[in-house]
């Protein structure tokens, strides 16, 4: 089956550093991309990763590790902004190339 | 170098209605992707084409529900005899040549009252 874990919330404060955990286990694996979406918007890309590691891009980093099913989105120095859903999805690869989703992590940035 | 266009943004219907959700891929793109978002759930695979070609549609539910992406013209998702489990937020993405990391469209935000 398809599964993907991620905390459904999380609280951190402007100026922090916070890390989104996501787990999964997929019958397929093409990459690992994180999203981002705040209510009512469409999701805006924000990483990707296919080998293992650490990608920088700004203040967001991404990490893999594909022996562990494992990845994480750091976010450094938050802003009120960035108070939004944080989407995992695995690119299942094959023909199609879906993405498979986890339910998303609701970030909360409080002053 | 407009996006992924979808309309209409809000879409009312009432039970039994028909809706059709539309969505007009990034100039270039020739792969549409339609994913599905309940409320409280993550985004969900309906259905994958490319023009004139259903390829992948394991993620629709197997009637009401249809897809086209003809030749000319944006990609349509119908829904015949709408019920109310149907309310949801239905995000069109394309990509260039089927690859991940596609751009999503905002969405059709469908209410069915």
């Amino acid at each position: 089956g398809q599964n993907i874990d991620q905390p459904t919330e999380m609280t951190a404060t402007e100026g922090a550093i916070v890390q989104i955990n996501c787990t999964y286990q997929t019958s397929g694996f093409n990459g690992l991309f994180w999203y981002q979406q705040h209510a009512g918007e469409a999701p805006t890309f924000l990483s990707y990763n296919v080998l293992d590691g650490l990608e920088e891009k700004g203040r967001f980093s991404s990490f893999l590790s594909r022996s562990k099913g494992y990845s994480y989105l750091l976010l450094k120095e938050l802003q009120m902004k960035d108070s939004a859903s944080y989407l995992c999805a695995v690119s299942h690869g094959g023909a199609t190339n879906k993405l498979i989703f986890g339910t998303g992590t609701l970030l909360a940035v409080q002053p | 170098n407009a996006g992924v266009m979808q309309n209409p943004r809000h879409l009312v219907r009432r039970r039994g209605q028909e809706a059709r959700l539309r969505c007009s891929p990034m100039k270039g793109h020739s792969h549409v992707y339609w994913y599905r978002q309940l409320p409280e759930e993550g985004l969900k695979f309906m259905v994958y084409l490319q023009k004139e070609n259903i390829i992948d549609e394991s993620g629709m539910p197997k009637e009401r529900f249809s897809a086209e992406f003809p030749k000319e013209g944006p990609s349509i998702l119908r829904i015949q005899q709408v019920v109310r489990g149907d309310s949801a937020a239905y995000f069109c993405a394309s990509s260039p040549q089927g690859a991940g990391g596609y751009t999503f469209g905002s969405g059709t935000r469908l209410t069915v009252v």
